[in-house]
C-alpha cells in the first residue's frame, strides 16, 4: 500500500471550513483514499473514499487532485465534536484483501 | 443495525493469566480484522479473519496470540500467559464480502495487565 504523509496537526475555529490534506505521491492507478478518524481513543469511524473523482457525503468532502498525488479532506463546518486525529489511508480497494495500514494521522483541534 | 460489538470493554488481568476478547460483526458482514493500539501509539493490524477461516496473521505476535472466527458466535482473540506490554486497546473491525470496503469498528477492549 502507497505511503501517505499528513502534517502532524492543525488547528481549526468552530464553524469554518477544515481542510486537512494528504500527500500519497506513489498511489496507483487502483488504489482508493481513504479517510478515518479516532475521536479520543474512541474505535475509529470511517468518513469517506474516493478514487479519482470528488466524493461528498454527509460528514466530508474529499477532493483529490488530477495527478491523484495528493488530497484534501474537508469538514465544511467544524464542530467542537470533530477535534479527532484524522487518518488518510491508501489501498486497494476493489473487494478482497481489506488491511488497513494507519500512519500517524492529523490531530485536529477545533476550538471556540 | 447494531454496530461492530465488543465485550468486554474493560479487561484486567494479572502477568500470567489468558485474555479473551470477543467481536460480533456488524449483521451482515462475514469479515473481521484485529487492531492493537499500544498507549500513544497509532493502530496496528494483526489478523484478518472470514468465517472459519484466517485469512492474514501477519501482524500477529509468534507465541501466545491467536484468533477464531468459527461459523457461529462471535470472533476470538486470545492472548495466553499475558504480560505488561500486552496492555493496549484492541479494536474489532467487519466489512461486508459483496466488494465494497469501508471497515466499521467497535468500541475496543482495553486490556491491562498488572
Amino acid at each position: 500500500d502507497a505511503k501517505t504523509t499528513q502534517p502532524p496537526s492543525m488547528d481549526c475555529a468552530e464553524g469554518r471550513a477544515a481542510n486537512l490534506p494528504c500527500n500519497h505521491s506513489t498511489i496507483s492507478g487502483n488504489e482508493y483514499v481513504y479517510w478515518y478518524r479516532q475521536i479520543h481513543s474512541q474505535g475509529p469511524q470511517y468518513i469517506i473514499h474516493g478514487l479519482k473523482n470528488n466524493e461528498t457525503n454527509e460528514m466530508a468532502s474529499l477532493i483529490i487532485t488530477e495527478d491523484r498525488k495528493s488530497s484534501t479532506l474537508i469538514l465544511p463546518h467544524a464542530t467542537l465534536r470533530d477535534t479527532a486525529v484524522y487518518y488518510c489511508i491508501v489501498r486497494v480497494g476493489s473487494g478482497g484483501y481489506n488491511k488497513l495500514i494507519f500512519g500517524a494521522g492529523t490531530r485536529l483541534a477545533v476550538h471556540p | 443495525n447494531a454496530g461492530v460489538m465488543q465485550n468486554p470493554r474493560h479487561l484486567v488481568r494479572r502477568r500470567g493469566q489468558e485474555a479473551r476478547l470477543r467481536c460480533s460483526p456488524m449483521k451482515g458482514h462475514s469479515h473481521v480484522y484485529w487492531y492493537r493500539q499500544l498507549p500513544e501509539e497509532g493502530l496496528k493490524f494483526m489478523v484478518y479473519l472470514q468465517k472459519e477461516n484466517i485469512i492474514d496473521e501477519s501482524g500477529m505476535p509468534k507465541e501466545r496470540f491467536s484468533a477464531e472466527f468459527p461459523k457461529e458466535g462471535p470472533s476470538i482473540l486470545r492472548i495466553q500467559q499475558v504480560v505488561r506490554g500486552d496492555s493496549a486497546a484492541y479494536f474489532c473491525a467487519s466489512s461486508r464480502s459483496d466488494g465494497s470496503n469501508e471497515q466499521y469498528f467497535g468500541p475496543g477492549t482495553r486490556l491491562t495487565v498488572t
